[in-house]
């Protein structure tokens, strides 16, 4: 099991230029979230969605933050422009949606840096 | 509201000491509950769950048991080790048929030989 993958593991880019963060969520998973990481913050939820649909976006911060989900395999985290305040670690999680039981799986992040 | 409140850290302890992390949530209806780690430079990993009350839940010598009457799930290890040092996260499930996830601030464990 190749468990959620996230791309790229590191990015660097300099404010006002756009970034774009890539998760593939685990086959068979139907619940995606995206979530940011500060050690001034902690750990805030961003955007769920289910079957693509976004379902919460009341975390992302700004309209400069944008997610979309194009199948069931593939979402993306936009920020444009970007701003140093953005720096942070990225999550994705995937989940199967309708078992309460059933936990998030957790990507291995994308940390951002922006100069 | 859902809410999980966890003891603040950093805790730092002994090699072979107890360990215990305090949680307590606030919840409506029935959630599972669940325990993460997150060590140095990794994602989120789950290290134990309890889906009903009195449910204990274990792993890799962790367990936490769900308390419905105290409103807790505390996280307890009977002898840590250095490689135990981590972030630990509780979190409970929000019943809005997606698995939503409230989380607790984190808490610091750093253990030393």
């Amino acid at each position: 099991d190749a468990g959620v993958i996230q791309s790229p593991r590191h990015e660097v880019t300099e404010m006002g230029q756009e970034v774009t963060l890539r998760c593939k969520p685990i086959s068979g998973h139907n619940s995606l979230f995206w979530y940011r990481q500060t050690m001034m913050r902690g750990l805030e939820l961003l955007i769920y969605f289910n079957n693509n649909v976004p379902i919460d976006d009341s975390g992302m911060p700004e309209d400069r933050f944008s997610a979309k989900m194009p199948n069931a395999s593939f979402s993306t985290l936009k920020i444009q422009p970007s701003e140093p305040r953005d720096s942070a670690v990225y999550f994705c999680a995937s989940s199967l949606a309708g078992q309460p039981q059933e936990t998030q799986y957790f990507g291995p992040g994308t940390r951002l840096l922006v100069l | 509201g859902n809410s999980v409140t966890q003891m603040e850290g950093p805790v730092t302890l002994s090699e072979e000491a107890f360990l215990t992390i305090n949680c307590t949530y606030t919840a409506t209806g029935y959630p599972s509950l669940f325990w993460y780690v997150q060590y140095p430079g990794e994602g989120l990993q789950l290290l134990l769950k309890a889906t009903k009350a009195d449910d204990k839940g274990s792993n890799k010598g962790f367990e936490a048991t769900y308390r419905k009457e105290t409103t807790s799930f505390h996280l307890e290890k009977g002898s840590v080790q250095v490689s135990d040092s981590a972030v630990y996260f509780c979190a409970l499930s929000y019943l809005d048929g997606y698995n939503k996830l409230i989380f607790g601030a984190g808490t610091r464990l750093a253990v030393h030989p």
